[in-house]
């Protein structure tokens, strides 16, 4: 089955520093990927929605400049979580489908626990 | 605006059924999807629903009628490992995942 990989699956940095994640696919190109929050007991938050070789749609009340999203390939998309505070400890997961679409189901990784301190 | 709604917690015992709800109102239908997510884990994809009817697959079944907009997703012979939230998501007419809260199923033995 579709194999998505998440690293790292926990970090911990000081406050103002910068946090990179990667997300992979390793059986299959995804030329969109999307990237999603859950903080404790709510649901999943859409951020944005990564695309090989483009911009990425950010959704409502996202910042751009502060969740850097890089697409760069058809296996591998990026965020970067700049500046980070204390409010930005979070779960962040990312997933991507075969087709790019929502007619095919999401395959996600295994999450990063991102803890500002 | 668009809509998912499924109860928030519900309790069953070990080795029964248990049927978990979801009712939606969105712009357009592409599919229904259920997830399963364990605390502190990334989701896991269950069933995908786009025609009206019952998939059945393993112990978990999933139902659709669309022009009642809604699903369920039903768990048989309930196992412990069973606890875990469970995820109703529509793809809209955009194909944009719309997502539920998420119902908690707790399993008592």
């Amino acid at each position: 089955g579709a194999v998505v990989s998440q690293h790292p699956s926990r970090v911990i940095c000081k406050s103002g520093t910068s946090v990179k994640i990667e997300c992979r696919s390793l059986d299959f190109q995804a030329t969109t990927m999307f990237w999603y929050r859950q903080f404790p007991k709510q649901s999943l938050m859409l951020m944005a929605t990564s695309n090989e070789g483009s911009k990425a749609t950010y959704e409502q009340g996202v910042e751009k400049d502060k969740f850097l999203i890089n697409h760069a390939s058809l296996t591998l998309s990026t965020l970067t979580v700049t500046s980070a505070h204390p409010e930005d400890s979070s779960f962040y997961i990312c997933s991507a489908s075969y087709s790019g679409t929502g007619s095919s189901p999401l395959h996600f990784g295994n999450g990063t626990r991102l803890t500002v301190t | 605006g668009q809509n998912i709604d499924q109860p928030t917690e519900m309790t069953a015992t070990e080795g029964a059924i248990v049927q978990i709800n979801c009712t939606y109102q969105t712009s357009g239908f592409n599919g229904l999807f259920w997830y399963q997510q364990h605390a502190g884990e990334a989701p896991t994809f269950l069933s995908y629903n786009v025609l009206d009817g019952l998939e059945e697959k393993g112990r978990f079944s999933s139902f659709l009628s669309r022009s009642k907009g809604y699903s369920y997703l039903l768990l048989k012979e309930l196992q412990m490992k069973d606890s875990a939230s469970y995820l109703c998501a529509v793809s809209d007419s955009n194909y944009q995942l719309i997502w539920g809260a998420g119902t908690k199923l707790i399993i008592k033995p």
